[in-house]
């Protein structure tokens, strides 16, 4: 059972375009993630965030944005998509006391 | 000293089988070791989880075994069935500068379960 929800599922969008990619969590966590994971499978930090008006780059360079302006709510987005971020996006959260990470479904994007 | 080494990338058994994963790590704070199972068109979700003062933990079909003078620790998967089949990663974390552990995933291991 999903408590954390990202949508879309599928997005197809032409270069240029700006997207925003959503991720919502109804358990109250503090802490949230993006994790960038290509097709070799391997998971890849882009941004996180300890807690509202709290966001840091991730291990891997990214072009896209977050916010935290709600506890539940972190979104992403990309101002011009190219390409280069087709990809999976999957959205992570964690409770203060709790080192497991609970991850939403993803979104696949693809950049045309 | 942040990575978390895994391997193999890929892994074939067979029904019945045992799988084995192996994972090290250099950064002796770690101190929470966790295995995440993921199914293609799924994200990761938790399967199962050690802390280093334990060397074992076991649930079901899977066992955690944990080697802290060398910083290994691995996931085996009894009676493997094709039902297990999918990517697994390990992790790592520590608690730093208070409540901001962040976790350190290994770079997966695709398991196919021939049946």
């Amino acid at each position: 059972e999903a408590d954390i929800y990202q949508t879309p599922r599928y997005l197809v969008i032409g270069t240029g375009k700006k997207i925003t990619l959503e991720c919502s969590q109804t358990m109250g966590h503090d802490k949230m993630y993006w994790y960038q994971q290509d097709p070799g499978m391997e998971l890849h930090l882009i941004h996180y965030s300890y807690g509202v008006n709290s966001t840091e780059k991730g291990d891997l360079s990214s072009e896209s944005t977050v916010s935290r302006i709600r506890t539940e709510h972190f979104p992403l987005t990309l101002e011009s998509a190219r390409p280069s971020h087709t990809s999976q996006y999957l959205c992570a959260s964690s409770d203060v006391r709790d080192y497991g990470y609970t991850f939403g479904s993803g979104t696949r994007l693809t950049v045309v | 000293q942040q990575q978390v080494k895994q391997s193999p990338q890929s892994l074939i058994v067979q029904k019945g089988g045992i799988s084995i994963i192996n994972c090290a790590y250099e950064n002796t704070a770690f101190d929470y070791f966790p295995w995440y199972q993921q199914f293609p068109g799924k994200g990761p979700a938790l399967l199962i989880a050690i802390r280093p003062d334990v060397s074992e933990k076991k649930e079901g079909r899977f066992t955690i075994s944990f080697n802290k003078s060398a910083k290994q620790f691995s996931l085996h998967i009894m009676d493997s069935q094709p039902g297990d089949s999918a990517t697994y990663f390990c992790a790592a974390s520590m608690a730093y500068g208070g409540a901001t552990n962040k976790l350190i995933f290994g770079t997966g291991t695709l398991l196919a379960v021939q049946p």
